[in-house]
């Protein structure tokens, strides 16, 4: 399973602390795609990055901080969190985010765990 | 808005019996896709089949094949010959055919397969 990497796959974090979330694709693609997956919810796009650009933020409060340094890496800087942001974090990538109906590949996710 | 519904949140079927897995979907769209993700316990989504809305014939990827029903809105997921391999989280998601990447996904089927 090396299409799509996700480090860590564990996170346990304060409500104070800073950490980072990285998504790494192998697959020559140039979109990127942030989920949460949370308990009892269906998964919800956060942000959608095609050609390093962001094209799409579903709402998602100032506390995450994507970045795209290029196509083959995505990042989610966390701040300030609250417990209700513990969910499972999911990284995907497709060819392009305009392309008609693409399909989309996922990483393993990170577990975030915020006390 | 479109939305995807799955109204069974757990299913059990036993090794080698044939099982359907139930979704719906609201849109006003009249061209968009429809997808089934796998979830395994602990591993990476993957894609199951793929169905474009103005194609009649309904997707087949061996095992697996799909009743899409346009006009009812629903696109179920038919799992012929259950193996233990197939026990994982089921989910069906939408996706326009002009939009940017934005896949909306339903609650997820829990699917066991006993032996």
């Amino acid at each position: 399973e090396t299409g799509v990497t996700q480090t860590p796959r564990h996170l346990v974090m304060g409500m104070t602390n800073k950490k980072s979330l990285k998504c790494e694709q192998h697959l020559g693609h140039n979109a990127m795609y942030w989920y949460k997956q949370s308990a009892k919810k269906p998964l919800e796009l956060m942000f959608v990055y095609n050609f390093k650009e962001q094209t799409e933020n579903n709402s998602v409060p100032s506390r995450f901080s994507p970045e795209c340094p290029n196509s083959s890496h995505l990042f989610l800087h966390l701040h300030t969190l609250q417990p209700e942001d513990s969910a499972l974090y999911l990284c995907a990538s497709s060819w392009t985010s305009g392309g008609v109906g693409e399909t989309q590949y996922f990483g393993p996710g990170t577990r975030l765990l915020v006390l | 808005a479109q939305t995807v519904t799955q109204s069974q949140p757990e299913m059990s079927v036993q090794e080698a019996e044939t099982v359907t897995l139930s979704c719906t979907y609201d849109t006003s769209e009249s061209n968009y896709y429809l997808f089934w993700y796998k979830q395994p316990p602990s591993r990476q989504m993957i894609l199951v089949i793929r169905q474009e809305a103005y194609k009649q014939q309904n997707a087949t990827e061996n095992r697996f094949s799909v009743n899409f029903q346009k006009a009812a809105k629903s696109f179920s997921l038919k799992i012929s010959d259950s193996q233990l391999g197939d026990t994982a989280m089921y989910f069906c998601a939408f996706m326009k055919s002009s939009n940017t990447g934005k896949l909306i996904f339903g609650q997820g089927t829990t699917l066991q397969v006993k032996p």
